[in-house]
């Protein structure tokens, strides 16, 4: 099957730090998805990008798909940040979503 | 955004006994949904796929006569984990599919089997 890995694995910032959390794949995909997994277990989408470029006010995310990597970027981090960030993808002509590692961060205040 | 609905979102049970948990797309029909299963600090891990109006997909290693999946609806999947153990103890997560491959997630079911 196709293999997603992210990094970091860890990241500790300061508040209003910026960060950029990478995920990369084994094949090609016609879906990536990245999550914020919050402390009571919700996934919550944050983009749908299986190519080009998104912002979402502090958020923002790049999907390669040619190199096979997606990047997230969390500007001006504040602690309500805090989660797992999970970058997902769908094999081009499948249908299942796989997970990666994920990136545990934490913002301090 | 789609809205996808899962409960209870807590249980506890005594070992031996079985476990209903249900999905629903509140808001659009979903003739695909996805079970997944979480361990404590690890990432998801697809359990199986559910068809409306046919038998789920389970993927390698998931027991399907212990983890029973019923897709009944366009709206509805439910997944009943029988005879739990302690080692079935998890999280679990429901997602259905909208338009466009986009895939939307419950809020989870935490269960603990004494």
């Amino acid at each position: 099957g196709i293999q997603v890995e992210q990094s970091p694995p860890d990241l500790i910032l300061q508040e209003g730090a910026n960060s950029t959390l990478r995920c990369n794949f084994s094949d090609s995909v016609n879906n990536l998805q990245w999550f914020h997994q919050n402390p009571w277990g919700q996934l919550i989408n944050l983009f749908y990008i299986p190519s080009g470029t998104k912002q979402n006010g502090r958020l923002s995310a790049t999907t390669v798909a040619t190199e096979r990597y997606s990047l997230l970027y969390i500007s001006s981090s504040q602690t309500t940040d805090s989660g797992v960030y999970f970058c997902a993808v769908v094999k081009a002509a499948g249908n299942k979503l796989t997970f990666g590692g994920g990136t545990r961060v934490l913002v301090k205040p | 955004g789609a809205v996808v609905s899962q409960h209870p979102s807590w249980v506890i049970c005594k070992s031996g006994t079985s476990v209903k948990i249900e999905c629903r797309s509140l808001d659009f029909q979903a003739t695909t949904m996805f079970w997944y299963r979480q361990f404590p600090k690890q990432s998801l891990m697809l359990m199986a796929t559910s068809n409306e109006g046919s038998k789920a997909t389970y993927e390698q290693g998931v027991e399907k006569d212990k983890f029973l999946i019923n897709h009944a609806s366009l709206t509805l999947s439910t997944l009943t984990v029988t005879s739990a153990h302690p080692e079935d103890s998890s999280f679990y997560i429901c997602s259905a599919r909208q338009v466009r491959e986009k895939l939307f997630f419950g809020s989870g079911t935490q269960l603990s089997v004494l």
